[in-house]
């Protein structure tokens, strides 16, 4: 499969508190995208990151990116209650001819 | 409103019934998706639209789904002869153009087959 694939399933985490998850895959990509899904809704888009480039940052999410390594991470800093949600990384590979993969996500529990 | 609006937002039907999805994208948005998603899981690609043009249908997992694009806005997904492991979310997703561009999400149709 060339989904991406989160890690870790789920995460709970204080408010305040730093939360990582990362995201792997498997063929070469063009770009990768955060979105986060609360419960019962559509996802929502977060950050694009293209494969030239190593890092981003949007508010207080910092995504980078490791080609050698085929694998990113997605850094909430002091989190908030209202960050509790899934979150879900998704690739377009080289030749993929737009499809999107979805990985299966990470549940993130922030507690108050 | 402005965003992606998918019709109906649940919808509980009896095996074997056809049931027929809706999507309006975000107006101007020319790439329209679909997805699947299960209880707990990621998303499933379905299908692509660049206009009204559908390139690649190898995402639709059998040939009792099919999806439509008329007058590049409105896509309809249907599903023939319903089997309960169609139960899912089924989203849609628009974007300007395609490749490069983050997707704006519908909150999706939950289909139950009984």
């Amino acid at each position: 499969s060339q989904q991406g694939e989160e890690d870790p399933q789920a995460l709970s985490i204080q408010e305040g508190e730093n939360a990582t998850m990362n995201c792997s895959y498997k063929t070469s990509i063009n770009n990768l995208q955060w979105y986060r899904q609360n419960s019962g809704r559509g996802l929502v888009h977060l950050i694009l990151i293209r494969s030239n480039e190593r890092e981003k940052h949007s508010g207080r999410l910092r995504v980078t990116l490791d080609t050698s390594k085929k694998s990113s991470s997605l850094l909430i800093t002091a989190s908030r209650a209202a960050d509790t949600a899934s979150y879900f990384c998704a690739t377009d590979h080289i030749g993929g001819f737009n499809k999107f993969y979805f990985g299966s996500g990470t549940k993130l529990n922030v507690k108050p | 409103g402005a965003g992606v609006s998918q019709s109906p937002s649940n919808k509980v039907t009896e095996k074997g019934k056809d049931v027929e999805l809706r999507c309006d994208p975000i107006s101007g948005h020319t790439a329209l998706y679909w997805y699947r998603q299960s209880l707990g899981q990621g998303l499933e690609f379905l299908i692509y639209f660049q206009g009204n043009s559908a390139p690649d249908k190898s995402g639709l997992p059998s040939d009792r789904f099919s999806a439509e694009r008329t007058g590049g806005s409105v896509s309809t997904l249907t599903i023939q002869r319903t089997q309960q492991e169609d139960s899912a979310v089924y989203l849609c997703a628009s974007s300007p153009q395609m490749g490069n561009q983050p997707q704006h999400f519908g909150d999706g149709t939950r289909l139950s087959i009984l």
